[in-house]
């Protein structure tokens, strides 16, 4: 059962354009997010995070946004950068469990 | 602090035989997270611990998967015997608090053939 999914396998931008990555989530419970980068041969890395009392979260180049009532969260990059093409991991954590559930994954690529 | 440390980085395998992953926790982490990342699902998490205690193993695919944590520190993840469908990059990762997320080792590519 994917509780946190990302439909979009991949998704390609030119550099210096917005790259809108988009994840759904079916657990109501879910009260915490966060997006993870891999690089090739390497494990995720933490990237942003949002709880679920805010509905934004910005650090630099990169914005999450939260819909709760649509349970809908986007990760926005702008201006994109070639040193962003990575996949992108969605993750979910609530109610009383520790552990995180991620989705499918999103192939960014951004082409000079 | 040298980060989850994963071992070995590829293991090649044939069907029928025992497999052990091995994971090394940053120093004052209390959770353990063992993941299997594939094409089609993305990060399934397996099983997790807390204070080296199973939390939840509802997601080892059966009972051919098994895993340990023998100290604070370390654990490990067995397959025995190993499938070709067990292929996959298997991570562990460890947290101190839900909310400053996980650290994530490097991965072990299993290939069984």
């Amino acid at each position: 059962d994917q509780q946190v999914k990302q439909n979009s396998p991949s998704l390609s931008v030119q550099e210096g354009r917005i790259s809108i990555l988009n994840c759904d989530y079916t657990n109501s419970m879910f009260d915490y997010f966060l997006w993870y980068k891999k690089y090739p041969a390497e494990g995720p890395t933490f990237l942003i995070s949002i709880s679920s009392i805010k509905d934004k979260n910005e650090d630099g180049r990169f914005t999450v946004f939260l819909n709760k009532s649509a349970k809908h969260l986007s990760l926005h990059i702008v201006p994109s950068q070639p040193g962003d093409s990575a996949v992108y991991f969605c993750a979910a954590l609530g109610g009383n469990n520790n552990d995180m559930r991620f989705g499918a994954g999103t192939r960014l690529t951004v082409k000079p | 602090d040298a980060g989850v440390i994963q071992s070995p980085r590829h293991e090649v395998t044939e069907m029928g035989q025992e497999v052990t992953l091995r994971c090394k926790l940053i120093s004052g982490h209390n959770s353990l997270f063992w993941y299997r990342q594939t094409m089609m699902r993305g990060l399934e998490l397996l099983i997790y611990f807390n204070n080296n205690v199973p939390i939840d193993d509802s997601g080892m695919p059966e009972d051919r998967f098994s895993a340990k944590m023998p100290n604070a520190s370390f654990s490990t993840l067995k397959i025995q015997p190993s499938e070709p469908r067990d292929s996959a990059v298997y991570f562990c990762a460890s947290s101190k608090d839900r909310l400053w997320g996980y650290t994530f080792g490097s991965g072990t590519r299993l290939t069984v053939v």
